[in-house]
């Protein structure tokens, strides 16, 4: 079935660092593809995304490329803060009937 | 600014006890997911509805819990009797269906069951 996988966390920058976290995927067809983020005791939001091969989802100063060649979708920022310590979640739609699977999570810790 | 909202925010239990959670999508959404978060098995969906019918619960162990949607505006998610490993956080989202689905989560239910 399909399948998303992350690094693992944690993961610990100071700030104004690079920032990529990787994610793979498994799927059959041509899923779309997302970036999710979430809080310290809030709920998930939506990042970005990519609908295509060879789309670029960006937002937040965040980018991410879709690449069917390698299956990848991975998220990049070139200079991180503090406030972007969160969980970040790699995650794709595929022919399911809109239900989305996620992969396990990222933890980013930023350091002043 | 249209919210997920869910109620309650935190709930404290004990074994046994009936647990219901409710969600109310953003106006509009037809399609609303749960999903349970814990450490250990990270974000598990658990059932989604569409235009209020039951798409896909599998991800929900039948014998305790079940999830409707009374109406557009509700959904709830019950669980009876409760146990101790159903301590979690529950998340609710919505979104509007189609293709490309984008999902709006709400701010969670934390459970705990003692």
């Amino acid at each position: 079935g399909d399948s998303v996988t992350q690094m693992e966390g944690p993961v610990t920058l100071s700030e104004e660092a690079f920032l990529t976290i990787n994610c793979t995927y498994t799927a059959t067809g041509y899923p779309s593809l997302f970036w999710y983020v979430q809080y310290p005791g809030e709920g998930l939001q939506l990042l970005l995304k990519a609908t295509k091969a060879d789309d670029k989802g960006s937002n937040k100063g965040f980018e991410a490329t879709y690449r069917k060649e390698t299956t990848s979708f991975h998220l990049e920022k070139g200079s991180v803060q503090v406030s972007d310590s969160a969980v970040y979640f790699c995650a794709l739609s595929g022919n399911q009937g809109g239900k989305l699977i996620f992969g396990q999570g990222t933890e980013l810790s930023v350091k002043p | 600014d249209a919210r997920v909202t869910q109620t309650p925010r935190h709930k404290v239990t004990e074994m046994g006890q009936e647990v219901t959670m409710r969600c109310q999508p953003i106006l509009g959404h037809n399609t609303v997911f749960w999903y349970r978060q814990t450490m250990m098995q990270g974000l598990e969906l658990l059932a989604y509805f569409r235009n209020r019918a039951p798409l896909d619960d599998s991800g929900m162990p039948k014998d305790r819990f079940s999830a409707e949607m009374p109406d557009a505006t509700l959904a709830t998610l019950k669980i009876q009797p409760s146990e101790p490993r159903d301590s979690a956080v529950y998340f609710c989202a919505s979104g509007l269906g189609g293709a490309v689905e984008t999902q709006y989560f709400g701010p969670g239910t934390r459970l705990l069951v003692l």
